[in-house]
């Protein structure tokens, strides 16, 4: 089954404690891609990877760390988490440049107390 | 810079009412226009797309027309069911920034 996974699903942390949300996808996309989720924002998009080895950063990449060594893999780093952090996160991934359809993993819901 | 503005919800229907969600969309060209679905405590999922002015997009019941005339592509169904109780998410294609930009979402509840 095609599919984005995520894990863990649900964390609860405190500041400053480093943490990784993990990202894979088994559709051999090129594009991925990491939004979080707040009310009455949308989404926004934290980084995105091209391909492998390529990364960018999106419209809030502030406090977030991403690496792509494999083309299946796009975890997302907090070295030091905030509470303004505390959000919901999906990765996202697409097989080319146009991004037409995007698929997205069911989520991560991160509290940061 | 390219911008998507969704109507705001909560929408609240009854079962088998008709519905409009309308979405106006800010950028230059001729994007590709989106509606995506997110239900409860899952991802957001394609509902329809549309390439091109005047095409329309369609699936599950639902259909949205890209109105360039308008910078419009407003989502209607004309028979809600209690399971489309969801957020609904229109997005743009933006060409310039290479990335789809999303309006901030409305959520529909349909009762029985």
């Amino acid at each position: 089954e095609a599919q984005v996974t995520q894990n863990p699903r649900y964390l609860i942390t405190v500041t400053g404690k480093k943490l990784t949300v993990t990202c894979s996808q088994n559709m051999n996309h090129e594009y991925m891609s990491w939004y979080r989720q707040d009310p009455g924002l949308g989404l926004r998009q934290i980084y995105y990877s091209m391909n492998v080895e390529v990364t960018d950063k999106g419209d809030v990449p502030e406090g977030y760390k991403v690496s792509r060594k494999e083309k299946r893999n796009f975890p997302l780093i907090l070295e030091s988490p905030s509470p303004n952090q505390t959000s919901l996160y999906f990765c996202a991934s697409s097989l080319d440049r146009e991004l037409y359809e995007q698929y997205f993993g069911p989520g991560t819901r991160l509290t940061v107390t | 810079g390219d911008s998507v503005t969704q109507m705001e919800g909560p929408v609240t229907l009854s079962e088998e009412a008709f519905l409009t969600i309308n979405c106006t969309y800010t950028a230059t060209g001729y994007p590709s226009l989106f509606w995506y679905v997110q239900y409860p405590g899952e991802g957001l999922q394609l509902l329809l797309k549309a390439t091109k002015a005047d095409d329309k997009g369609s699936n599950k019941g639902f259909e949205a027309t890209y109105r360039k005339e308008t910078t419009s592509f407003h989502l209607e169904k004309g028979s809600v069911q209690v399971s489309d109780s969801a957020v609904y998410f229109c997005a743009v294609f933006s060409g310039g920034y290479n990335k789809l930009i999303f309006g901030a979402g409305t959520r529909l509840a349909v009762h029985p």
